[in-house]
């Protein structure tokens, strides 16, 4: 069975640092995908990134990057120049694959990481 | 605009007493999905749908019911709620086929059961 795990409950940065936030994971697929969401205290998702596990290089989205070590099975979440409004829970998901290789759809979360924002 | 809406935003109802929460997309997605949010253990699958018709279950399905009938709505049917179901619950849709589809979320439900 497919396992995230988000081992930071909190953390803590200065504005215009970066953090990283970190995410493992357990699979027995060969082809998954990597996603993270952001929940601002109004409640929303909001989809940040996204990595698949062919994929060679590191996703990219602006201020976000996704540190993907498949040997290591992780996928941490780098966000760039900290910004007050990046202060919200962040999850980590994955998505499942069926035994024909396609995707039921089904995502598989974290725990979550409250990011805090200091000015 | 695409968006998956969901209704009532904030729900405040007692033991026993019957609940619907809709949700509808306008992506045509095949596939929709519930999920409730607890905190300390993010969100879990409740039912999906795979296309009209087509609904099976998801981690945690007791005390829940769906239905798909038409592509666009994803209803979830509490029978008879109870506390233990007081929770944020997220529907959610996609396209299918591949792992690199994003799932669109709804706007959030939040459930009070007393």
């Amino acid at each position: 069975a497919q396992k995230i795990t988000q081992t930071q409950p909190g953390m803590f940065v200065q504005e215009k640092e970066a953090v990283t936030l970190d995410c493992t994971y357990d699979t027995s697929d060969q082809s998954y995908g990597l996603f993270w969401y952001k929940q601002p205290s109004s409640g929303e998702m909001i989809f940040l990134i996204y990595q698949g596990s062919y994929d060679e290089q590191n996703a990219t989205e602006g201020r976000y990057s996704l540190n993907f070590q498949k040997a290591r099975k992780s996928a941490n979440l780098v966000i760039s120049a900290s910004q007050l409004g990046d202060s919200a829970m962040y999850f980590c998901a994955m998505r499942e694959v069926n035994a024909g290789g396609t995707s039921y759809g089904k995502l598989t979360f974290g725990q979550g990481t409250i990011l805090t924002v200091h000015p | 605009e695409a968006q998956v809406t969901q209704n009532p935003r904030y729900l405040i109802t007692v033991t026993g007493k019957k609940l619907t929460v809709t949700c509808s997309q306008n992506m045509n997605h095949e596939y929709m999905s519930w999920y409730r949010q607890d905190p300390g253990l993010g969100l879990r699958q409740i039912y999906y749908s795979m296309n009209v018709e087509v609904t099976d279950k998801g981690d945690v399905p007791e005390g829940y019911k769906v239905s798909r009938k038409e592509k666009r709505n994803f209803p979830l049917i509490l029978e008879s709620p109870s506390p233990n179901q007081t929770s944020l619950y997220f529907c959610a849709s996609s396209l299918t086929g591949g792992v690199s589809y994003e799932q669109y979320f709804g706007p959030g439900t939040r459930l009070t059961v007393t």
